[in-house]
């Protein structure tokens, strides 16, 4: 069956950088974008941005562009993302999902996520 | 940025209950638009995406209506498992956004 696995949680100093994985199974890698989302605590979820396995190809949220980066490993079939200059309201659950859809590139995503990982608990304080 | 208005925000129902819960966005996204179930330290489980299409697997208790910028997201014969908050998200151009969530709670 198709899962995510994330790493897991994480407690970060104000400033510092945090870099989550997210392990996929049970699909074909390359054919679907991968989502990243964010949820603090009481609040909805906020998307991040978005990664295709294929070619690496991104697009990220823009009030996060200038401190996100989402990486793939092809080899490893592993999602990584990585949020630099934390603050303490970067304080959440941080989530990857697949898109419903698969595609072919150039075709852009679905935007509808399922499924989720797990969940990675970050944590920033001083 | 489009937002995503949810109501209630709290819906006290008991077991078998007909629930019905409301988004709002602030300008029209035609059927671009999915719902969530979220329980408790877990993560979001797809329910329906393009308004009113049920995930695979999702039981037909479940269905959403609507189009533009009012969509409703209805459990029929509430079962003791859809206790949960639900979230209303817009897939009509980027940012894509969540609702505020409405927590279906034990009357």
């Amino acid at each position: 069956q198709v899962q995510l696995v994330q790493s897991g949680a994480e407690v970060k100093k104000p400033g510092a950088s945090v870099r989550i994985s997210c392990k996929a199974s049970g699909y074909s890698f390359t054919s679907y974008y991968i989502h990243w989302l964010r949820q603090a605590p009481g609040q909805g979820p906020e998307w991040m941005g978005w990664i295709h396995p294929s070619d690496g190809s991104t697009r990220y949220a823009h009030r996060l562009q200038a401190r996100v980066t989402m990486t793939r490993d092809t080899s490893t079939r592993t999602l990584d993302m990585e949020l630099r200059g934390l603050t303490p309201e970067d304080t959440a659950v941080y989530f990857c999902a697949r898109d419903q859809r698969a595609v072919i590139l150039p075709a852009g995503p679905y935007n509808y996520f399922d499924p989720w990982g797990q969940g990675t608990l970050v944590t920033v304080s001083s | 940025d489009i937002q995503m208005t949810q109501s209630p925000s709290s819906l006290p129902a008991s077991v078998g209950d007909r629930v019905t819960i409301t988004c709002r966005a602030s300008q029209d996204i035609s059927t671009w638009l999915a719902w969530y179930q979220q329980k408790p330290e877990q993560a979001p489980k797809s329910l329906i995406h393009a308004a009113s299409r049920l995930q695979s697997g999702v039981p037909s208790r479940f269905s959403g209506s609507g189009s533009g910028t009012d969509f409703t997201l209805t459990i029929s014969n509430l079962q003791p498992e859809d206790f949960a908050t639900y979230y209303c998200q817009h897939y009509h151009g980027y940012p894509l956004t969540f609702g505020g969530g409405t927590k279906v709670e034990n009357k």
